[in-house]
């Protein structure tokens, strides 16, 4: 079975440019999730999504953050502009059903902002 | 203001004995506690669970123990081996919302190291 597919693996850009992250979830996996990781915490959950529509968003700097899932499957992370804070590991996860030991996890996108 | 703590940031331990990982949390709410296992450059793996009704769970070399009163939760791993090298995190959520949002919490991992 394969996994949770994400791409960029690595993206350095300029603060102020826009950038863009997508997520291939697992097969049949209703739940999509994005996750913040800065550099020596845990991942931030920031927005959840049940099939196509959202169910979390609480944590998203909707200011400059966006994300779409499409049809229900696939899905981007967008930032437009990026701040130099914005530097981290972006984690798409993916369950069958809403819960923590059903996330599936990618390997994360790699964003550094200079 | 940090939810779920893991004070300490490194472990070192020799191949065969205990490692004992601690997690502390502050928020009441919190009922479903998890462990997650990463190793550099991969997405974290679910490794156990427990929920607030349990004061201990256990799956094989892993032994997850929880406090409730004192909010405590540690996870044992005996023996420990070369290949639990990793970065663990603890987790907890509050269940499920009315929105059906299971949103976890993360503490800031600590880094075991298992030394042949």
């Amino acid at each position: 079975e394969a996994g949770v597919a994400q791409s960029p693996r690595y993206k350095i850009i300029e603060k102020r440019q826009s950038v863009a992250f997508w997520c291939n979830p697992i097969s049949g996996h209703a739940t999509l999730y994005w996750y913040q990781q800065i550099l020596g915490q845990g991942p931030k959950l920031l927005i959840q999504f049940q099939n196509n529509g959202v169910v979390d968003d609480s944590q998203l700097p909707k200011d400059r953050f966006s994300a779409e899932r499409l049809k229900g499957v696939d899905s981007t992370l967008k930032i437009q502009p990026a701040k130099l804070e914005d530097s981290a590991v972006y984690l798409c996860a993916s369950s069958l059903v809403p819960g923590g030991e059903t996330q599936y996890f990618g390997p994360g996108t790699r964003l550094l902002v200079l | 203001d940090q939810q779920v703590k893991q004070n300490s940031p490194s472990l070192s331990v020799q191949e065969g004995r205990i490692s004992i990982l601690n997690c502390d949390y502050t928020n009441s709410m919190f009922d479903y506690f998890l462990w997650y296992k990463k190793y550099p450059a991969e997405g974290p793996t679910f490794l156990i669970s427990i929920s607030s009704i349990k004061d201990k769970n256990e799956d094989g070399r892993f032994t997850v123990f929880l406090n409730k009163s004192a909010k405590h939760l540690s996870l044992h791993i005996v023996p420990s081996q070369p290949g639990d090298s990793a970065v663990y995190f603890c987790a907890a959520s509050p269940g499920i919302s009315g929105a059906g949002s299971y949103q976890l919490t993360f503490g800031k991992g600590t880094k075991l190291s298992v030394i042949p």
